[in-house]
């Protein structure tokens, strides 16, 4: 079974300009989230999106934004860069469940994204 | 709101020894998971170790374990016999269901480097 893909795995970008970045999850996954990791301060809930919906979203701008495909592909957008944004975006794939939230989410490899 | 609290930046093992990773976390809620994940250095986050909060028995996975301590909020990482292969960061993650929506929590993160 493949794991979750994420292109590109890396990006350069100059501040003002905006980036796409895709996530592909493991087959059968409707849930997807982005996170986005930066040094010392771990891991950053951005959004989660399940069966095309935005279910639920971090402390993030309104420069963040995404969307989930019928297939469960997710993109993230980022507008306007800012220095600021440069770090390792992570998407994450999960089984939905109900009560519990017990299902582990799996990785993909990130994309680093520096902005000049 | 829900946090997780990852005391230690940076911990060293001397190869074939124990070593232990703190975790603490604050929450109002009853029923949640907790997760060590670790991230290589090749950047794919994978699942270490789950505890469900609802249960007491401490959760075991070969050479890890976990100390759970729900009333002290406490879910410290215990690592025997340690090898080379085990370095990487460390991130304990908080998960629950809330109002039909995920919250994912991740601490800090934990560098273990792990000596010869």
């Amino acid at each position: 079974k493949a794991g979750v893909t994420q292109t590109p795995r890396y990006l350069i970008k100059t501040r003002g300009q905006q980036v796409t970045l895709s996530c592909s999850p493991i087959s059968g996954h409707r849930s997807v989230s982005w996170y986005q990791q930066t040094p010392g301060q771990g891991l950053q809930f951005l959004f989660e999106y399940f069966s095309e919906t935005q279910r639920n979203k971090g402390n993030f701008p309104g420069r963040f934004s995404g969307r989930q495909f019928s297939n469960s592909r997710s993109e993230m957008n980022v507008s306007t860069l800012e220095l600021g944004d440069s770090a390792l975006y992570l998407c994450a794939s999960s089984l939905p469940t109900g009560v519990g939230g017990g299902t582990e989410a799996f990785f993909g490899q990130g994309t680093r994204l520096t902005v000049v | 709101a829900q946090t997780v609290t990852q005391s230690q930046p940076e911990m060293s093992v001397q190869e074939a020894e124990t070593v232990t990773l703190s975790c603490t976390y604050d929450t109002s809620e009853s029923d949640y998971y907790l997760f060590w994940y670790k991230q290589p250095p090749s950047r794919q986050m994978i699942l270490v170790i789950r505890q469900e909060a609802y249960k007491q028995q401490n959760a075991t996975e070969n050479r890890f374990s976990v100390n759970f301590q729900k009333a002290a909020k406490s879910f410290s990482l215990k690592i025997s016999d340690s090898q080379l292969g085990d370095a990487a960061m460390y991130f304990c993650a908080y998960r629950s269901w809330v109002s039909g929506t995920y919250k994912y929590i991740f601490g800090t993160g934990t560098r273990l480097k792990v000596l010869a």
